[in-house]
């Protein structure tokens, strides 16, 4: 079994300053895990994944993520918003025989000018 | 990279017609692929795991009946919403797995808005 919890609904940033998007996981198996974007009324975007190589995960728009194994976590971070990064964020777990991937709740990033 | 067509990507229809959703890689064969629903504001729902060549596995609470997937080659599924109602109405979006690299394969389409009148 697998499950993934993004601890927040909502994140509220300036333009400019850090973006730290949250995700925990359970999963029986080694996971992979993935990020994801949704522009308003678009389809989903990946911006990175961890599948057991480089611990530190570089992502595309300067995203990254730290796969944490101790901590069960993989959360998403920017070191600087900019207002297109105003979107919603997926953590998405794979992993087991079925390799059926799980959706978090989802996080929306509100960028402020 | 590889991708995921999926089309149309915005359909109206009325309601008690049926809308028929297709997914496509483009540049690897998927033998699974997944369906998903989107509700406003909410996050992706399974609905059911299509394999090649066989019958999809639905998720408790799917109407099977309704929500029809074929996945007759390595590069296609479809999924056809019969006798559609207003309540239907949502984003579907698809993903596509390779079985060579499962880990790795697991692309998106870029989903379809459904409206039922």
């Amino acid at each position: 079994a697998q499950s993934v919890t993004q601890l927040d609904s909502h994140v509220s940033v300036s333009e400019g300053t850090p973006v730290l998007l949250r995700c925990n996981y359970s999963s029986s198996y080694s996971p992979s895990l993935f990020w994801y974007v949704q522009h308003p009324n678009k389809g989903l975007q990946l911006l990175l994944k961890y599948t057991s190589a480089a611990t530190l995960v570089k992502g595309i728009n300067g995203f990254e993520a730290e796969f944490k194994k101790s901590e069960t976590s993989f959360h998403l971070t920017k070191p600087s918003a900019h207002m297109s990064d105003a979107a919603e964020y997926f953590c998405v777990v794979s992993g087991g025989g079925s390799y059926i991937p799980t959706f978090g709740r989802g996080t929306s990033l509100i960028v402020h000018p | 990279g590889a991708v995921v067509s999926q089309h149309p990507s915005r359909v109206i229809c009325k309601s008690g017609t049926s809308v028929k959703i297709e997914c496509r890689s483009l540049d690897f064969q998927a033998t699974t692929m997944f369906w998903y629903r989107q509700f406003p504001k909410k996050s992706l729902m399974l609905m059911a795991t299509s394999n090649e060549g066989s019958k999809a596995t639905y998720e408790q609470g799917v109407e099977k009946d309704k929500f029809l997937i074929n996945h007759a080659s390595l590069t296609l599924s479809t999924l056809t919403v019969t006798s559609a109602h207003p309540e239907d109405s949502s984003f579907y979006i698809c993903s596509a797995m390779s079985q060579a690299k499962a880990n790795e394969k697991l692309f998106f389409g870029s989903g379809t808005q459904l409206s039922v009148l």
